[in-house]
């Protein structure tokens, strides 16, 4: 079974500020791990993933993050916020298939970003 | 990128009234499709997953027959909210995996928000 707890429900940070989005994992195989951005009454849109090779991981927007095995975290970083990055941000979690799931994601409860000027 | 494309995007109806959700993709195939339900302010919660040709496959607690799915082509999926009532209102969310592979990466729909009164 797969898990994703994402630590604080809401951020606020200023504008140009360091982002810093919490996601820790539980998975019984070695993981695939994600984040996804959604802005108001749109679908998602992935960010970054991991699946194997180097731990940090670059995505689109200036986001990145790192996979750490020894702590199951995979925190979503952003060295300075831009005021339109206030958006809804989930991590998700997949069993790559490996125990018949078909590659599911399961998703976090989200985290939602405020950027102040 | 890849396009993922769900009609409509917004829809009220009458309580006891059945609503097609439509999920297209539009410029890949796709075998397989999941259907998500998000509630105001939570996570997505996979309802079905839904693979062309066959049966889908229902996550526990989700309404087979309240919730039908149909994935007659490469590129449609329709999820059908049957005799809906004031508590099947929610944002309903597609994805669509490209390509056969298990790993293959997943493209989400605009969402579709479902309003019963």
């Amino acid at each position: 079974a797969q898990s994703v707890t994402q630590l604080g429900s809401h951020v606020s940070v200023s504008e140009g500020a360091l982002v810093l989005l919490r996601c820790n994992y539980s998975s019984s195989v070695p993981p695939y791990l994600f984040w996804y951005v959604q802005y108001p009454n749109q679908g998602l849109q992935l960010l970054l993933k991991y699946t194997t090779g180097a731990t940090l991981v670059k995505g689109i927007n200036g986001f990145e993050a790192e996979f750490k095995k020894s702590e199951t975290s995979f925190h979503l970083t952003k060295p300075s916020a831009h005021m339109s990055d206030a958006a809804e941000y989930f991590c998700a979690v997949s069993d790559r298939g490996l125990t018949g799931g078909g590659n599911k994601l399961t998703f976090g409860t989200g985290t939602q970003l405020k950027v102040e000027l | 990128g890849a396009v993922v494309s769900q009609h409509p995007s917004r829809v009220i109806c009458k309580s006891g009234t059945s609503v097609k959700i439509e999920c297209r993709s539009l410029d890949f195939q796709a075998t397989t499709m999941f259907w998500y339900r998000q509630f105001p302010k939570q996570s997505l919660m996979l309802m079905a997953t839904s693979n062309e040709g066959s049966k889908a496959t229902y996550e526990q607690g989700v309404e087979k027959d309240k919730f039908l799915i149909n994935h007659a082509s490469l590129t449609l999926s329709t999820l059908t909210v049957t005799s809906a009532h004031p508590e099947d209102s929610s944002f309903y969310i597609c994805s669509a995996r490209r390509g056969v592979e298990s790993t293959g990466e997943l493209f989400f729909g605009e969402g579709s928000r479902l309003t019963v009164l």
